[in-house]
């Protein structure tokens, strides 16, 4: 059984289109997170939820937007995608337990999504 | 702002030879987590060891284990009886109370 899973594995689009990726946990985890990781393979977090609630929003440009429907879901919203988003997103999800921030707990990480903007 | 510092590219280690990884942070934090996560190629990325920062003993797994030094803020990994899976990147990462931050990795090539 995937753990965390992200839809689709590989996207392909224009640059101005809009896209959505697609990330579910099955750990019932609280927390749920957004990584991008770029050419270099730099991996920089973006967003973070903890029970359907932002708690972390880094500086990402608000084309981008998260959206949580429930603590198992945490989709990424692209607007207006650009060269520059040609990246490898990670979903990653973790538990609270009672030790530590959300932050601080162990993460597992989905498979990863190949976004390329042409 | 916390920085994470892996200051070594890449590496290489014979097969079943012993290999460390060095890492390194800035922050002005007292309470915070550590971590080793593993990429390989298949892209995945894979918890390896994890530090609390409160905690004097240096965390083990298996063939891994970490050189946690507090004062010196270094966080290097140990991988003993190095094995071709070994083989990815490894990222160092700290997680304070807002943040968590990622090194730029270390390619690690196992060498038959």
């Amino acid at each position: 059984d995937t753990a965390v899973s992200q839809t689709p594995k590989y996207l392909v689009t224009q640059m101005g289109n809009d896209k959505s990726i697609k990330c579910e946990q099955n750990l019932g985890h609280d927390t749920m997170y957004w990584y991008k990781q770029d050419s270099k393979k730099f991996l920089k977090i973006m967003f973070s939820y903890n029970n359907k609630e932002l708690i972390i929003n880094e500086t990402v440009p608000n084309r981008f937007s998260p959206k949580s429907p429930d603590k198992a879901h945490l989709n990424l919203h692209i607007n207006s995608l650009e060269l520059g988003d040609s990246a490898v997103y990670f979903c990653a999800s973790s538990q609270l337990s009672g030790r530590g921030l959300p932050l601080q707990e162990t993460q597992y990480f989905g498979p990863g999504t190949r976004l390329l903007v042409l | 702002a916390q920085t994470v510092t892996q200051s070594q590219p890449e590496m290489s280690v014979q097969e079943a030879e012993t290999v460390t990884l060095s890492c390194t942070y800035d922050t002005s934090e007292s309470d915070y987590y550590l971590f080793w996560y593993k990429q390989p190629p298949s892209r995945q990325m894979i918890l390896v060891i994890r530090q609390e920062a409160y905690k004097q003993q240096n965390a083990t797994e298996n063939r891994f284990s970490v050189n946690f030094q507090k004062a010196a803020k270094s966080f290097s990994l140990k991988i003993s009886d190095s094995q071709l899976g070994d083989a990815a990147m490894y990222f160092c990462a700290y997680a304070g109370y807002q943040k968590v931050t990622f090194g730029i990795g270390t390619k690690l090539q196992v060498i038959p």
